[in-house]
């Protein structure tokens, strides 16, 4: 089951600059867990997008930012490109669930 | 270049059984955790397994508890998800994964994902 609440969709013109929340609670942002996010392209597999809150692995584009605070987590894109449309999922930890690994609902972004 | 492929999966009825592959490659399988998650359709990502880098340890998503068994070989660089007493419920797309530092409890690589279709 999804814990970790996300907008169903967002959309922004190419060049603009959108944003995706994701809501938690005490048991796992809030808890201290780390936030982290995946980008899937349209029959895709997920693809990490950002560890740790706020790091970028090698090769994403700078962007895409992420950040963290109190129980919820945030993913930022500037500079909005066509190839960003995509569904994205946060993803963390949750200390009272059974297995623990928690993801998001998921939020289509769509690029005008 | 790290890989994951997995196979398997394909139309089972209710009740029966499959097991799905995970190959790996370029990496050291033996140091890592790795994961199963799996995509019903149109549907989100969810946790379903994970077996310890030693398989000394196995936890699993309650809903396939006492149904599913993930295991691996890390001398053939496989590991595996049996899965019995199939459900409607369990169609999806499987995903195996690998898990990053265990202290950042994230996925850092995954496979392209294999079907599994339990019609009603």
């Amino acid at each position: 089951q999804s814990v970790l609440t996300q907008p169903p969709a967002v959309s922004g013109a190419p060049g603009q600059t959108i944003s995706i929340s994701c809501t938690g609670s005490s048991s796992n942002i809030g808890a201290g867990f780390d936030v982290h996010w995946y980008q899937q392209a349209q029959g895709a597999a997920p693809k990490l997008l950002i560890y740790g809150n706020n790091h970028r692995p090698s090769g994403v584009p700078d962007r895409f930012a992420g950040s963290k605070s109190g129980t919820s987590g945030s993913l930022a894109i500037t500079g909005l490109q066509a190839e960003d449309e995509a569904d994205y999922y946060c993803q963390s930890f949750d200390i009272s669930l059974s297995g623990g690994y928690i993801f998001g609902t998921g939020t289509k972004v769509t690029v005008l | 270049e790290v890989q994951l492929v997995e196979s398997g999966g394909g139309v089972i009825q209710p009740g029966g059984s499959l097991r799905l592959s995970c190959s790996a490659s370029g990496f050291t399988l033996s140091n890592f955790w790795i994961h199963w998650v799996r995509q019903a359709p149109g549907g989100g990502l969810v946790y379903v397994a994970r077996i310890k880098p030693d398989a000394s340890r196995a936890e699993y998503a309650d809903s396939v508890k006492g149904r599913f068994t993930i295991s691996r070989d890390n001398a053939k660089n496989m590991v595996y998800l049996q899965m019995n007493s199939l459900r409607v419920e369990d169609t999806a797309v499987y995903y195996c994964a690998r898990e990053g530092p265990v202290i950042i409890k994230n996925f850092d690589y995954w496979g392209q994902g294999t079907l599994v279709t339990v019609p009603s």
